[in-house]
């Protein structure tokens, strides 16, 4: 089957610069996205990779290692609204319409 | 980008009734949408793939007849919960696919069962 492991909690401080990791497991690979979901709201799409490398959009990056089944989300420059939970998730490779999360971190940004 | 809605975004419900969630596309079609169920500081776990015309798909463990999925058109599925039970209070969320390798996720749904 597939899965996707992420840390279940980061912490930092404003202006601070943070690494959510993601290691996943499956069959077959049509990319890994990123997906910020503040509590009680919808998750609602950060970044996209199909390629290896790094996708820098303004504050947020996300880079990804295929041959390390491994990505990271790079949040810099830390605002309080930043605070959330943050999912990896990658296509079913049975059914590419579908999405299968990771575990999720939740990051706390404190003043 | 397009816009998903859900309605209600709050229900609260008597035991052994049933709840009826709406999920709709507001800017565009969609001939896919899938519903997920979230427990507090848990992932996102997909219950079903609503079809339209077609019948739902749902994953391993969810109980279909529980859970009815309607998809009578491109812009709406509707997701039932039947004779509820506690165990069933949860965030429904649904949502659709965009274009650019994109998922639409609604408001959500928090359904509290007494």
């Amino acid at each position: 089957g597939q899965s996707l492991e992420q840390p279940s909690e980061v912490t930092a401080v404003e202006g601070a610069i943070v690494q959510i990791n993601c290691t996943y497991q499956t069959s077959g690979f049509y990319g890994l996205s990123w997906y910020q979901q503040h509590d009680g709201g919808a998750p609602t799409f950060l970044s996209y990779n199909a390629l290896d490398g790094l996708e820098e959009t303004g504050r947020f990056s996300s880079f990804l290692s295929r041959s390390d089944s491994y990505g990271y989300l790079l949040l810099q420059e830390l605002q309080m609204k930043d605070s959330a939970s943050y999912f990896c998730a990658v296509r079913d490779p049975y059914n590419t319409d579908k999405l299968i999360f990771g575990t999720g971190t939740r990051l706390q940004v404190f003043p | 980008g397009a816009v998903v809605s859900q309605h209600p975004s709050r229900v609260i419900c008597k035991s052994g009734t049933s709840v009826k969630i709406e999920c709709r596309s507001l800017d565009f079609q969609a001939t896919t949408m899938f519903w997920y169920r979230q427990f507090p500081k848990q992932s996102l776990m997909l219950m079903a793939t609503s079809n339209e015309g077609s019948k739902a798909t749902y994953e391993q463990g969810v109980e279909k007849d529980k859970f009815l999925i309607n998809h009578a058109s491109l812009t709406l599925s509707t997701l039932t919960v039947t004779s509820a039970h506690p165990e069933d209070s949860s965030f429904y969320i649904c949502s659709a696919n965009g274009g650019n390798n994109e998922q639409f996720f609604g408001p959500g749904t928090r359904l509290t069962v007494l």
